[in-house]
């Protein structure tokens, strides 16, 4: 079982906007600024899409943007793209000695 | 370019040993702690060990504690992990990460498989 809980599937329209949840514990998600989000395509490696909540690391298109109230974090996609088609993980930092946790993904599809 | 190349997977007998190994380049390897993170097939991302920058401080999950060894080499910018006692649900993807200043995982390798059956 995921330490955080993220809805197993997500879908919308090319052009849409869509929002994904992850859900953790005044512990980890409700402490610590230090969320981040990653998209998966099938066969490939993870890569880092948001970092502390909010932030883009380079070369990551602005479509993407996070944000965090409470326990519950969020990643957010306007113009949905067919590339955007992934599966989405949300991670927070846990502590010194357990330090990730991840939740257990969604698959967004496009339709 | 930042990358890091994973080598050493493959099929083992539960109860079996292997050790995984990570090429760092593009980077200063001995400024950064870095991680290992599995992925179950069609599961999602398990978070396995760390190690600090100086191997100072070291952790694992507990599903790995006591079995699997995390270690590095500056000198050769490499990151290891010696896993023992392998079982059938250790059987993932192992992905070796950096960890860019406590907040996030950065890059990624592209992943060494391995298998563990009779």
């Amino acid at each position: 079982q995921s330490a955080l809980t993220q809805p197993a599937s997500v879908s919308g329209s090319p052009g849409q906007s869509i929002t994904l949840s992850c859900t953790g514990t005044s512990s980890d998600i409700g402490t610590y600024n230090y969320v981040s989000w990653y998209q998966q395509h099938p066969g490939k490696a993870p890569k880092l899409m948001i970092y502390d909540v909010t932030k883009r690391p380079s070369g990551v298109s602005n479509r993407f943007s996070g944000s965090k109230s409470g326990n519950t974090a969020s990643l957010s996609i306007s113009g949905l793209q067919a590339e955007d088609e992934a599966d989405y993980y949300c991670s927070s930092y846990v502590s010194n000695s357990i330090r990730w946790a991840f939740g257990g993904g969604t698959k967004l599809t496009v339709l | 370019e930042e990358q890091l190349v994973e080598s050493g997977g493959g099929l083992v007998q539960p109860g079996g040993s292997l050790r995984l190994s990570c090429a760092a380049s593009g980077f200063t390897f001995r400024t950064y702690s870095m991680n290992w993170v599995r992925q179950a097939p069609g599961k999602g991302l398990e978070w396995v060990s760390y190690i600090s920058s100086s191997s100072s401080t070291i952790h694992y999950a507990d599903s790995v504690k006591g079995r699997f060894i995390i270690s590095r080499d500056n000198a050769e910018n490499s990151l290891y992990l010696q896993m023992n006692s392998l079982r059938a649900e250790d059987t993932a993807e192992y992905y070796c990460v950096r960890e860019g200043t406590g907040s996030y995982l950065k890059p990624w390798g592209q992943g060494t498989l391995v298998i563990v059956s009779s």
